[in-house]
C-alpha cells in the first residue's frame, strides 16, 4: 500500500525530554512537510523539505528540528526548548517542490506529562 | 490579518441539503486553492482542488473560486450525516507552502 505513515500514534513525553516524531512515506514524493494543530487553529508549519538534504524553516520553527537524509523520511524532534508542545503533529507530502496537493499521514498525538 | 479566513462555525443543515462553506485570503499572488475535510481525531482528507476562476465540480461538491474577490468557497449538495466534520481551506503561498484557515465545523442533522 502507497501512503504516509506516522509513529507512534499517542506519545507522552515528561518535561525537559526531546522526543522524535516518526515520518515515513512511500509514495516516492520529493516534498515532506510537518504541521502542528491546537484546538481551534489552524494547520500550522513547522518545517519543510523539498528535496533530500535540504529544509526550511516555517512560521513555528523554534523549538522543533529535523532531518532529512532520505527522500521517503522526515522525522521531526520536539526538544525541550519546546514551550508547550502538547498538541496533534501532522506530517504531509506533496509530488514536488511546487504547490501540488498534500496528502497528509494520520498524525501523533502528543501529550507532556 | 490572517492570512486564511474561515468562519468557525458551527454550520448546521439538515440532511439532503446544501451545506455552504466560504473562505477568503490575503495574497493575492496565490494561485492553488485546497479544500480538506477532518473528521475528529483524524488527519485532513483531500475532497477537492481548484486553480482557476469559476465552478469546478466533483460528484456532490463544488469548489467556486473568485481570484479577484480573493475568495473560495465550497457547496455540498445532498448533504449526509456522514458530512459532518472539519472543512479546512487551504491556499498555496510563494509557491512553496499553504496556509489553513481554522476550519469551519459542518453538522448534517439526519
Amino acid at each position: 500500500d502507497g501512503g504516509i505513515t506516522q509513529s507512534p500514534k499517542y506519545l507522552f513525553r515528561k518535561e525537559g525530554q526531546n522526543v522524535t516524531l516518526s515520518c515515513e512515506q512511500n509514495l516516492n514524493h520529493d516534498a515532506m512537510y510537518w504541521y502542528r494543530q491546537d484546538p481551534g487553529q489552524g494547520l500550522r508549519l513547522i518545517y519543510y523539505s523539498q528535496i533530500v538534504n535540504d529544509f526550511q524553516k516555517g512560521d513555528i520553527a523554534e523549538g522543533y528540528s529535523v532531518s532529512r537524509e532520505k527522500k521517503e523520511s522526515f522525522p521531526l524532534t520536539v526538544t525541550s526548548a519546546q514551550k508547550n508542545p502538547t498538541a496533534f503533529y501532522l506530517c504531509a507530502s506533496s509530488i514536488g517542490w511546487t504547490t501540488d496537493t498534500q496528502y497528509f499521514g494520520p498524525g501523533t498525538r502528543l501529550t507532556v506529562l | 490579518q490572517k492570512e486564511v479566513e474561515q468562519n468557525s462555525g458551527p454550520l448546521s443543515v439538515p440532511e439532503g441539503a446544501i451545506a455552504s462553506l466560504n473562505c477568503t485570503y490575503s495574497d493575492r499572488g496565490s494561485q492553488s486553492f485546497f479544500w480538506y475535510r477532518q473528521y475528529s481525531g483524524k488527519s485532513p482528507e483531500l475532497i477537492m482542488s481548484i486553480y482557476s476562476n469559476g465552478d469546478k465540480e466533483d460528484g456532490r461538491f463544488t469548489a467556486q473560486l473568485n481570484k479577484a474577490s480573493q475568495y473560495v468557497s465550497l457547496l455540498i449538495r445532498d448533504s449526509q450525516p456522514s458530512d459532518s466534520a472539519t472543512y479546512l481551506c487551504a491556499v498555496e503561498h510563494d509557491g512553496n507552502q499553504f496556509y489553513f484557515g481554522t476550519g469551519t465545523s459542518l453538522t448534517v442533522i439526519p
